[in-house]
């Protein structure tokens, strides 16, 4: 299985909530990113975490990780319609494995207006 | 500026055929990802070039995929008689240089790919 596995796989929530989707990753890492990706195409970056950080904001967003539970989560406050698309989290592959960047199989978020 | 480009957007051949995928990355970018993404799934590395360095191949999933980027600049990626289940969208993305994971990498659209 990939080394970043988003939960949950879809997400359906009300305009004007909190959307929360969380990453699980299974090596150390140097850096963590969430990435927006809409009706298939390209993606999209968001934010980037380091592994000595522990919580970062941008905007509505809010991201944190937590390295001993190899975890991390994106919330999304006061959502938006066009805030639907899917979300993925990205990790390096440590310090051994090279330049990959691994992505998990993202969470498909739908916000309805 | 132009973002990343892609090439063609949409690709539809016959099993056994061989497809070739372009992407032009953002000027300046040294490095160049390719990546692979069937329907409803993440993203599935291929290849990275950086500079003038050689490539790390360790994602092609099979010796009928190869990869060369020309001048540092652009990149094809070719797929040997596909099969169907090289269905997908293929990616590709550029970022200013390898940062250990914390480099920002800006992404083309995509290119379809489906085999009959």
């Amino acid at each position: 299985s990939q080394q970043g596995e988003e939960d949950p796989q879809a997400l359906s929530i009300q305009e004007g909530e909190n959307a929360t989707m969380n990453c699980s990753y299974k090596t150390s890492i140097n850096n963590l990113q969430w990435y927006r990706q809409n009706s298939g195409r390209g993606l999209v970056h968001l934010i980037l975490i380091r592994s000595n950080e522990r919580e970062k904001h941008s905007g509505r967003l809010r991201v944190t990780l937590d390295t001993s539970k190899k975890s991390s989560s994106l919330l999304i406050t006061a959502s938006r319609a066009a805030d639907t698309a899917s979300y993925f989290c990205a990790t390096d592959a440590g310090n051994t494995g090279g330049f990959k960047t691994i992505f998990g199989a993202g969470t498909r978020l739908f916000v309805k207006a | 500026g132009a973002g990343v480009s892609q090439s063609p957007s949409n690709k539809v051949t016959e099993k056994g055929k061989d497809v070739e995928l372009r992407c032009d990355p953002i000027s300046g970018h040294t490095a160049l990802y390719w990546y692979r993404q069937s329907l409803g799934q993440g993203l599935e590395f291929l290849i990275y070039f950086q500079g003038n360095s050689a490539p790390d191949k360790s994602g092609l999933p099979s010796d009928r995929f190869s990869a060369e980027r020309t001048g540092g600049s652009v990149s094809t990626l070719t797929i040997q008689r596909t099969q169907q289940e090289d269905s997908a969208v293929y990616l590709c993305a550029s970022s200013q240089e390898w940062r250990g994971g914390r480099e920002t990498q800006y992404f083309g659209p995509g290119t379809r790919l489906l085999v009959l």
